[in-house]
């Protein structure tokens, strides 16, 4: 039951350049988005979410995009930095309902 | 920066004995889940918990597995008889409220390895 799909499980970025991370999901009932960081031995941090009803948010060097029609959401990292090395979750949640569902998660790296 | 926080950072358990992970939520937070990740795949809800009862469960939460806010602080997943498969991480979250911009805050996590 794969809902949230991040299809990349890897990316390797050069430092001060653009990291673009995708995940599509396949319910239409999520009417919300987030975007969780990840380093080794310890849990997931909260980046960026964005609502349904919005197409971008932005805060800092961290970008979410939202394409309802395509059911596919992205995350810019804008300029990279060697610490933004980790693995990055997408998640969503459906109203009503209190869960969040995953994806996989990619694993980026910023080479300096 | 208030916190999450989990004891302990790891557990090692023989098959068919009980556990009890313990979280400290946040202290203004109503919210309080927990989550596992198994090695090498994805992170999976397994409960949440609002005004002391269970408000909604994953078919992984099974008779095994049980949830509980003994005191003011505290939250604990307790798994009666655990299996070689509840190897995981176990990751306490917790939020203010439910829905759109009360993100869930999480610990990090309980290393659960069962012989």
């Amino acid at each position: 039951d794969q809902q949230v799909k991040q299809n990349s499980p890897s990316l390797s970025v050069q430092e001060g350049r653009i990291s673009i991370l995708n995940c599509d999901y396949t319910n239409s009932m999520f009417d919300y988005f987030l975007w969780y960081k990840k380093y080794p031995a310890e849990g997931p941090t909260f980046l960026i979410s964005i609502s349904s009803i919005k197409d971008k948010n932005e805060d800092g060097r961290f970008t979410v995009f939202l394409n309802k029609s395509a059911k596919h959401l992205s995350l810019h990292i804008v300029p990279s930095q060697p610490g933004d090395s980790a693995v990055y979750f997408c998640a969503a949640s459906e109203a009503g309902t209190y869960k969040y569902i995953f994806g996989t998660g990619t694993r980026l790296k910023v080479l300096a | 920066e208030p916190e999450v926080t989990q004891t302990p950072s790891h557990q090692v358990t023989q098959m068919g004995q009980e556990v009890i992970l313990r979280c400290v939520p946040i202290s203004n937070h109503l919210y309080f889940y927990w989550y596992r990740q198994i090695l090498g795949q994805k992170v999976e809800f397994l409960v949440s918990f609002y005004n002391n009862e269970i408000s909604e469960k994953s078919e992984i939460f099974d008779d095994q597995f049980s949830v509980e806010r003994p005191d003011g602080s505290n939250f604990t997943l307790k798994i009666r008889s655990t299996k070689l498969e509840d190897s995981a991480m176990y990751f306490c979250a917790s939020s203010v409220d439910r829905g759109p911009y009360n993100e869930q805050f999480f610990g990090p996590g309980t290393r659960l390895t069962v012989l």
